[in-house]
């Protein structure tokens, strides 16, 4: 099956700093990728989706300023936390989509302190 | 809005004993539905999928079954393994999409 690189797998940063998650398509391309958040021991829930060369799609209640995504490149997308705050930790999920089936990354753990 | 959902939060089987997951969901325009595992700390696995046309796919190990008229899914795990304990998600389609909604979870144990 296609591989999903994220990275990093764990940060852990200060408040008002910001973090940059980076999801990779490494052996194909991905013109569409996604971008989920999940809280402990619960299910993912789509933040937006990535689309490449063009802006990003938010699902309702997720700040577009607050949670930017660049998707520059076909094998690309980036997600990054900005201003981040305590509440904002979490697990971040990426999922890249290649002929109706969707791939996923590892995930990254941001702690915010 | 409409969701998938799960039954059972937490299912603890035996080491050889087959395992029942299951999922209703709300969504009658849902055509393509998947099974997911995600371990502690990693994204979720592909495990198998089945489309509306189908009652009944096979897997390795893994059997999915799809009851259309009361919007049930499930997931049976054979001779489950303590390499098997994970969270299990089942995630739905809608008709023409390719983003998966995906459902509460059920979190598998399985005991040596």
């Amino acid at each position: 099956g296609a591989v999903v690189s994220q990275h990093p797998s764990r940060v852990i940063c200060k408040s008002g700093t910001s973090v940059k998650i980076e999801c990779r398509s490494l052996d194909f391309q991905a013109t569409t990728m996604f971008w989920y958040r999940q809280f402990p021991k619960q299910s993912l829930m789509l933040m937006a989706t990535s689309n490449e060369g063009s802006k990003a799609t938010y699902e309702q209640g997720v700040e577009k300023d607050k949670f930017l995504i660049n998707h520059a490149s076909l094998t690309l997308s980036t997600l990054t936390v900005t201003s981040a705050h305590p509440e904002d930790s979490s697990f971040y999920i990426c999922s890249a989509e290649m002929r109706t089936e969707a791939f996923f990354g590892q995930g990254t753990r941001l702690t915010v302190v | 809005g409409e969701s998938v959902g799960l039954h059972l939060p937490t299912l603890s089987v035996q080491e050889g004993d087959n395992s029942i997951i299951n999922c209703a969901y709300s969504n009658s325009a849902s055509d393509y539905f998947i099974w997911y595992k995600q371990e502690s700390g990693k994204g979720p696995q592909f495990i198998i999928d089945i489309r509306s046309n189908m009652d009944k796919r096979q897997g390795q190990r893994v059997t999915v079954l799809l009851n259309k008229t009361v919007k049930h899914l499930s997931l049976q795990i054979a001779a489950t393994q303590p390499g098997d304990s994970a969270v299990y998600f089942c995630a739905e389609n809608e008709r023409g999409s390719y983003i998966p909604t995906f459902g509460r979870g059920t979190s598998l144990i399985v005991h040596p």
